[in-house]
């Protein structure tokens, strides 16, 4: 089974600070995926990180995949409060059937 | 374009009964997922379709649960009889091509067991 564990499991923090969620696992992925995914409402995708030591940024956010494939981050400058919700990474594995596999996620909360 | 569409968006039920989640992918989209989250956690995968086919089903408890895809658009998941562990979000999936790629996901439903 192949786990994917996020850090911390709960981030509140002010409105204007930066912050750095942590997606790890033991396993090595083909590609990364995150996730924010807001109450009452299904997951929605923000990027797909698919090279070792890839970064891509989406406006006020960073993404990286870990060299080994095996890690990632995510890093949002100058937090909003609309940048509140729960966010989730997601490994692809395509060793044989190949499936998105969740992180346990990390739940953010911007104060205005 | 409409997106996933799932229903319904909330049950509640007592415990030993039947229930069940409707699912309409994205028009066009051949696979379909259903996935079961856990308050706070990340949702994991029950059964994957390739149009009306299912090609994963590895980790749907196949004593209690049971879902179908006719002809490859809507899919219905049933679960009977319904345990108290099975309070969950039940979500739905598409994407368009065979394989992970890009999933879109429908509200889900809210499954309380009583």
């Amino acid at each position: 089974t192949q786990l994917l564990e996020q850090s911390p499991q709960f981030l509140s923090i002010q409105e204007g600070e930066n912050l750095t969620v942590y997606c790890n696992s033991s396993s090595v992925f083909s590609s990364l995926q995150w996730y924010r995914q807001e109450p009452g409402e299904g997951p929605v995708l923000l990027v797909t990180v698919v090279t070792g030591g890839e970064v891509k940024k989406l406006k006020r956010l960073t993404f990286q995949f870990g060299d080994a494939r095996k890690d990632s981050s995510l890093h949002i400058t100058a937090a909003q409060p609309g940048d509140t919700g729960l966010y989730l990474c997601a490994g692809i594995s395509n060793f044989g059937n190949e499936k998105l596999t969740f992180g346990t996620g990390t739940r953010l909360t911007i104060i205005p | 374009e409409a997106g996933v569409v799932q229903s319904p968006r909330y049950k509640i039920i007592e415990k030993k009964q039947p229930v069940a989640f409707w699912c309409n992918p994205i028009s066009g989209h051949n696979t379909l997922y259903w996935y079961r989250q856990n308050l706070g956690q990340g949702p994991e995968l029950l059964i994957r379709y390739e149009n009306e086919e299912a090609v994963d089903d590895s980790q749907l408890p196949k004593d209690r649960f049971s879902a179908e895809r006719l002809k490859g658009v809507d899919s219905t998941l049933k679960i009977q009889p319904a345990e108290l562990g099975d309070s969950a979000v039940y979500l739905c999936a598409s994407s368009l091509l065979a394989g992970v790629h890009e999933q879109f996901f429908g509200p889900g439903t809210r499954l309380t067991v009583l």
